[in-house]
């Protein structure tokens, strides 16, 4: 998975509880990416980073917040989770000129 | 009108067939192209990256894009059964910030 690993792999929580989603990659690469992919709705952006502290919002960021302190760390949170954020999380890297890789996933479920 | 536009399938293809698999889009400024695999319960993963127009060729793999259609096409050459996944296609303008189709199921029956 070229280099990036997702924390935790599963979880379940309940409503209304944060939720905190890790992406760490060691191919040192600019770009880092949140998306979402729900049956029906393809991959969608929620948030991505083009640098340490350097954040941008994708199309679906209502409910999420990030942090990137670190080149290697990329942080997803859920203020307040909803059934609505019950999805599979991906995280992508990608550098100059090479495409975007993906991570493992994470496939949350909110009760 | 989706900026992305993929048939979703399912395609059933016999083992050994030569696959065709489609991407339509509305922007004119997208210039870079990318086709990933993506395995059941697994993540996506990179097949093709290319810009502008032209073929690109890797081993069975052969990605085509043709800008004045606004359509990429990815074929599959003796497809195996091991080649059963779904199929995405992404594209972008500045070579950030891609948006995926919603890809399409393919199973190759031995």
């Amino acid at each position: 998975d070229a280099g990036i690993t997702q924390s935790p792999r599963h979880k379940v929580t309940e409503t209304g509880t944060p939720v905190t989603l890790r992406c760490h990659q060691t191919e040192n690469h600019r770009y880092m990416y949140w998306y979402r992919q729900d049956p029906g709705h393809g991959l969608r952006l929620i948030h991505y980073s083009y640098g340490v502290k350097d954040t941008d919002k994708g199309e679906v960021s209502d409910g999420y917040s990030v942090s990137r302190s670190k080149t290697e760390d990329f942080l997803l949170t859920l203020e307040s989770a909803t059934s609505s954020q019950t999805s599979v999380y991906f995280c992508a890297i990608s550098g100059s000129g090479s495409g975007q890789f993906f991570g493992p996933g994470t496939r949350l479920t909110v009760l | 009108q989706k900026e992305v536009e993929q048939d979703p399938g399912p395609l059933s293809v016999p083992e050994g067939a030569i696959v065709s698999l489609n991407c339509t889009y509305s922007n004119s400024a997208f210039q870079y192209f990318m086709w990933y695999r993506q395995y059941s319960r697994k993540g996506p993963e990179l097949l093709m990256y290319t810009y502008s127009s032209g073929n690109k060729e890797d081993g069975r793999f052969t990605a085509q894009v043709d800008k004045s259609s606004k359509y990429i096409s990815l074929f599959i050459r003796d497809s195996q059964p091991s080649d059963s996944a779904t199929y995405l296609c992404a594209m972008s303008y500045y070579g950030q910030n891609f948006v995926f189709g919603p890809g399409t199921r393919l199973s190759v029956l031995p």
